[in-house]
């Protein structure tokens, strides 16, 4: 069974440039997850999607983050305009409806804005 | 004040030594956690999972909650080096499906 993948692994853009991360979560998960790791801080949630609605968007920092996951397979999370401080590891995690409750980690794409 | 507090470490022991990670946190609420193991450049992997209070014993690994201390253990026995590695606490609230609330992570080097 593949685990859940994650494209790009690396985005290098400049300050004011739009980027769009990508994840496929584990065949069969309802649920995905978006989390963020900021330089020297702790992981954070983003996110919550249950098949292709939003169940917790409690964790986003502004509007220039949009996440979609259309026909409930797989999600985008584009920065819209990026700036500096979005710099960091975005996660992508997924489970499946019901127990248990383990969430299932992508490799994470590290997103750099110079 | 953080949710979840983990000292970031490092922490350096020699290969056989057993390994003590612990988390506090404030919120009472929590009643699922976990510790993941993070390798460089890799995504968090789920290695122990326990709700409410109790201890869960897996192999080399012991996770124990107290949750009226509202703190959580994680044991390794007889390290390894290729136990070295970051290791997040992490924890969520009642449903069990619901966000994840991390700590900073602990490196842990483990030298033969």
């Amino acid at each position: 069974e593949a685990g859940v993948t994650q494209f790009p692994s690396h985005s290098v853009i400049e300050k004011g440039q739009t980027v769009t991360l990508r994840c496929d979560p584990i065949s069969g998960h309802d649920n995905l997850y978006w989390y963020r790791r900021v330089m020297g801080k702790e992981i954070k949630f983003l996110l919550h999607f249950v098949k292709e609605s939003k169940q917790d968007e409690s964790g986003m920092p502004n509007n220039r983050f949009l996440a979609e996951r259309t026909g409930g397979t797989y999600s985008t999370l584009k920065v819209q305009p990026a700036e500096l401080e979005d710099s960091g590891v975005y996660f992508c995690a997924s489970r499946p409806s019901g127990g248990p409750y383990e969430q299932y980690f992508g490799p994470g794409t590290r997103l750099t804005v110079t | 004040q953080k949710e979840v507090e983990q000292d970031p470490g490092p922490l350096s022991v020699p290969e056989g030594a057993i390994v003590s990670l612990n988390c506090t946190y404030s919120n009472s609420a929590f009643q699922y956690f976990m510790w993941y193991r993070q390798y460089s450049r890799k995504g968090p992997e789920l290695l122990m999972y326990t709700y409410s209070s109790g201890n869960k014993e897996d192999g080399r690994f012991t996770a124990q909650v107290d949750k009226s201390s509202k703190y959580i253990s994680l044991f390794i026995r007889d390290s390894q080096p290729s136990d070295s590695a970051t290791y997040l606490c992490a924890m969520s609230g009642p449903g069990g499906y619901n966000k994840l609330i991390f700590g900073a992570g602990t490196r842990l080097a483990v030298h033969p």
